[in-house]
């Protein structure tokens, strides 16, 4: 199984409202990323996890809160978002360390905030 | 810090033609990858490149590492329709802590 699943593909949301997206990996990968890419642009790294806990934090708002309840999964809640928040969410998952470790991505969450 | 350029950004060929794309960075590597994207839909690896002299290829699409350089190269020969698409490099280092560091993308759009 060489796939990162992400859930739901599409995603409309108000301003007021809470939702969540997830993300699941099963290659044994111990590092699992959230990215934000918006139109012509190239991804921007939003959180990292490694070994489950946060690492990196890229100075995302408080509207955004990541959680990753194990190795497998990786879940990025949102609240309170604003419009230009809409963009492509796309989670990652990686192996750690040195070595051919590829970057696989799931095929992403199309967001858009009204 | 970690930069990337890509070069061209845009890139209109004709079918059967041949060309490259330009990756530079600008400190030592440990990995280098090579992402396609079409509209509206996630990142496809395409290479992951190691050391240098390091070479990939696959079908009309061939990658090259020259770690000394710190350039890497996706060269498209006898380009079809199908590969139009936005061409990602990335660059990984110890440096970034476990993040890649991306290229501004090239859109390559392949006439008929």
């Amino acid at each position: 199984d060489t796939e990162v699943t992400q859930t739901p593909k599409h995603l409309v949301m108000g301003m007021t409202n809470k939702k969540s997206l997830k993300c699941e990996q099963h290659m044994g990968h111990r590092a699992m990323y959230w990215y934000k890419q918006k139109a012509k642009k190239p991804p921007e790294l939003m959180f990292v996890y490694s070994y489950e806990k946060l690492s990196i934090n890229e100075s995302v708002p408080s509207r955004f809160s990541p959680e990753c309840p194990n190795s497998s999964l990786l879940n990025l809640h949102l609240h309170a978002l604003q419009p230009e928040d809409s963009a492509l969410y796309l989670c990652a998952s990686s192996q750690p360390g040195t070595g051919e470790s590829w970057a696989f991505f799931g095929q992403g969450t199309r967001l858009t905030v009204v | 810090e970690l930069k990337v350029e890509q070069n061209p950004l845009f890139l209109s060929m004709q079918e059967g033609k041949n060309y490259t794309i330009y990756c530079n960075y600008s400190t030592t590597s440990d990995r280098l990858y090579w992402y396609r994207q079409d509209p509206g839909k996630s990142l496809e690896s395409l290479f992951v490149l190691l050391s240098n002299g390091a070479v990939k290829q696959e079908g009309r699409l061939m990658a090259s590492l020259d770690t000394k350089a710190r350039l890497s190269t996706l060269h498209i020969t006898a380009a079809v329709h199908d590969l139009s698409a936005t061409y990602f490099c990335a660059v990984f280092s110890m440096d970034s802590n476990y993040q890649l560091i991306w290229g501004a993308g090239t859109k390559l759009i392949i006439k008929p």
